[in-house]
């Protein structure tokens, strides 16, 4: 069965400090990607997804992510945080043309100031 | 052009009883899906409709489930004889398109606020 990985439950790191979140995801065929964010008492927004051809995708507030099919890992990065970047985020995958998302557990990021 | 709008924002039940949740998506959004967030769990699908027809209802957890939308507009989720385990906030999100037919990097899916379920 599809299953989405995230490595890190909580992650606390201090602003300026680089950030990668691991997701890891199980299924054989071609997938779709996606990072999604939810600030505190806000909506779930999309960060980015890969579909296709490059594999390092660049989101929204200068978020990225690499996809990695040999490890099957699609890592979301940020080189510099910042205390407003304090969320829950959210790895996710659908198959091509499927339609049943599956998302991760979610990794929680807490930034200091 | 408003958000995505889901109703009741809290809704809290006796154990037996039946639910219904109501999601308006944003106007003109041919996709609205509907998932669940538990408490530690992070989110579940639940099903996807694309117009108003719903190809893959799977991801329901039960027969106690149901789902429906009407005028390819509002849609309503409904779960009958609610059980503890129910409890969850139950968030809808449409999109101009199925998602993940589309390469258009500008697209987007929208969450609602949800719905906060506590079963009693």
């Amino acid at each position: 069965a599809q299953s989405v990985s995230q490595h890190n439950h909580h992650v606390i790191l201090s602003e300026a400090a680089s950030l990668e979140l691991g997701c890891n995801y199980s299924y054989g065929g071609t997938v779709n990607l996606f990072w999604y964010v939810q600030y505190p008492g806000q909506h779930l927004q999309l960060l980015l997804k890969y579909f296709s051809g490059d594999p390092l995708v660049k989101g929204i507030k200068g978020f990225e992510a690499e996809f990695k099919r040999s490890q099957s890992s699609f890592n979301l990065r940020k080189p510099s945080v910042q205390w407003s970047d304090t969320a829950e985020y959210f790895c996710a995958v659908i198959p091509n043309y499927g339609q049943n998302f599956v998302f991760g557990p979610g990794t929680r990021l807490s930034v200091l100031p | 052009g408003a958000g995505v709008s889901q109703s009741p924002s809290n809704k809290v039940t006796e154990k037996g009883k039946d639910v219904e949740l109501r999601c308006d998506p944003i106007s003109g959004h041919t996709a609205l899906y509907w998932y669940r967030q538990s408490l530690g769990q992070g989110l579940e699908f639940l099903i996807y409709f694309q117009g108003n027809s719903a190809p893959d209802k799977s991801g329901l957890p039960s027969d106690r489930f149901s789902a429906e939308r009407t005028g390819g507009s509002v849609s309503t989720l409904t779960i009958q004889r609610t059980q503890q385990e129910d409890s969850a906030v139950y968030l809808c999100a449409s999109s101009p398109t199925r998602l993940a037919l589309t390469s258009d990097r500008t697209d987007t899916q929208y969450f609602g606020p949800g719905t906060r379920l506590t079963v009693l």
